[in-house]
């Protein structure tokens, strides 16, 4: 059973940094792309951000480029969402999340979700 | 980046009734895209991908069609769990975007 779990959110002030985690377990996780998601308070989920199973590729949304950063640990099965120069609108519940391929797809599992909250 | 506009932005409708949401893409995706739903505190759920596969587990009711830039999200027979919000995705390219989301609810 594919299984996500999220973690490393909390409360950070503007300008902060926070590192996300989110261990995956039950597929072979350095064959698939994982992504980062996120969810503002009462609004529509944002793609942030995504990794190739072998590390090698990422992209970003621009709202959040040359501040977060992704990276993946395949002995450890667990994906990262570096966050750097937090801001208000960095206030969202991040999902982590496993695509169905090796490249850009469809996303087939999703983590809980975990929130993170900016403050001026 | 590839903008992507669902319509309408909430859809009021009764048990049984068939229901249709659209997805418009800025530009040609071809057929990369997907629909998910999600109900109130939870993570989003996989329906349809590849504008018209179902995935594995959700109900026939459901159905996807079209490609290039106008695509639609089919519930042929609302039943009580599907009122939710339904988002629409495209991963034409790396950099993926959502829809706004068009929430179904009780008419």
């Amino acid at each position: 059973e594919v299984q996500l779990l999220d973690s490393g959110g909390g409360l950070v002030q503007s300008g902060g940094s926070l590192r996300l985690s989110c261990a995956a377990s039950g597929f072979t996780f350095s064959t698939y792309v994982m992504s980062w998601v996120r969810q503002a308070p009462g609004k529509g989920l944002e793609w942030v951000s995504a990794i190739s199973g072998s590390g090698s590729s990422t992209s970003y949304a621009d709202s959040v480029k040359g501040r977060f950063t992704i990276s993946r640990d395949s002995s450890k099965n667990t994906v990262y969402l570096q966050m750097s120069s937090l801001r208000g609108e960095d206030t969202a519940v991040y999902y982590c999340a496993k695509e169905k391929g090796r490249t850009a797809t469809s996303i087939d599992y999703w983590g809980q979700g975990t929130l993170v909250t900016v403050s001026s | 980046d590839i903008q992507m506009t669902q319509s309408p932005s909430t859809l009021s409708a009764s048990v049984g009734d068939r229901v249709t949401i659209t997805c418009r893409a800025s530009q040609n995706i071809n057929s990369w895209l997907a629909w998910y739903q999600q109900k109130p505190g939870k993570a989003p759920k996989l329906v349809i991908y590849k504008a018209s596969s179902l995935e594995s587990g959700v109900p026939s009711r459901f159905s996807g069609s079209g490609s290039g830039t106008e695509f639609t999200l089919t519930i042929s027979s609302l039943q009580p769990d599907d009122f939710a919000t339904y988002y629409c995705q495209q991963y034409n390219s790396d950099y993926r975007t959502f829809g706004q989301g068009t929430k179904v609810e009780i008419k």
